[in-house]
């Protein structure tokens, strides 16, 4: 069965620079979701899109942005990067108010 | 703060033992949810509970909700080395900014062979 394709794997990047990391949710799923994970840390909600619409926000910076796409993948943009930025970023797919499928993360360095 | 927070947030138990882990929530929900990751690893889904339902098993997995304690607890039975990995609970809230899906801070389960 198809799951959630996160792309890249890992990314590393250097203070001030900008990164893009790319989601492709479950065929059909009309939400996603976008997590951060520092170290040791639980997961951190930062934004969630239904119907590539935004839906909520969290405790995303201001230098991230995120959007959704017509063919339902989703890009998180995070500009200016500092080195606390550095941790997993996961995203995740469903169907509204059902249960969330993770992809396996992005690990971003940012040295 | 995090909408979910759970205890104990380390558990250390023999193979075969059974498994505690509970979630205590802020505000009002939608559903609340369970997951488990592995190091470094995507969360994987467990068991979904919505706001009307008071218990749920998935194999030797049971969950209970009490949304007047604003809690749940998450019990695994007969544990096995394999379950090694953090827990954590989600809280699904529709407001009218949006929906969200909240992570607690996890419990990491230890299970010794």
């Amino acid at each position: 069965a198809a799951g959630v394709i996160q792309s890249p794997r890992h990314l590393i990047k250097e203070k001030r620079e900008t990164a893009t990391l790319k989601c492709y949710p479950i065929p059909r799923h009309d939400t996603v979701y976008w997590y951060q994970q520092g170290p040791g840390q639980d997961p951190q909600f930062l934004i969630s899109f239904y119907e590539k619409m935004q839906s909520d926000k969290g405790s995303i910076p201001d230098r991230f942005s995120a959007q959704q796409f017509s063919d339902y993948h989703s890009e998180l943009n995070m500009s200016s990067l500092e080195l606390g930025d550095s941790a997993l970023y996961f995203c995740a797919s469903s169907l509204i108010q059902r249960e969330a499928f993770f992809g396996q993360g992005t690990r971003l360095t940012v040295v | 703060s995090q909408q979910g927070e759970e205890d104990p947030q380390a558990l250390s138990i023999q193979e075969g033992e059974n498994a505690t882990m509970n979630c205590s929530y802020k505000t009002s929900i939608n559903n609340l949810q369970w997951y488990r990751q592995n190091s470094g690893r995507g969360l994987v889904h467990l068991i979904l509970i919505r706001s009307n339902e008071r218990e749920k098993h998935s194999g030797r997995l049971r969950v209970t909700l009490d949304t007047s304690k604003k809690s749940s607890s998450l019990l695994i039975t007969a544990s096995r080395a394999a379950d090694t990995a953090s827990y954590f609970c989600a809280t699904d809230t529709i407001n009218t900014g949006g929906f969200k899906t909240i992570f607690g801070a996890g419990t990491r389960l230890f299970v010794k062979a």
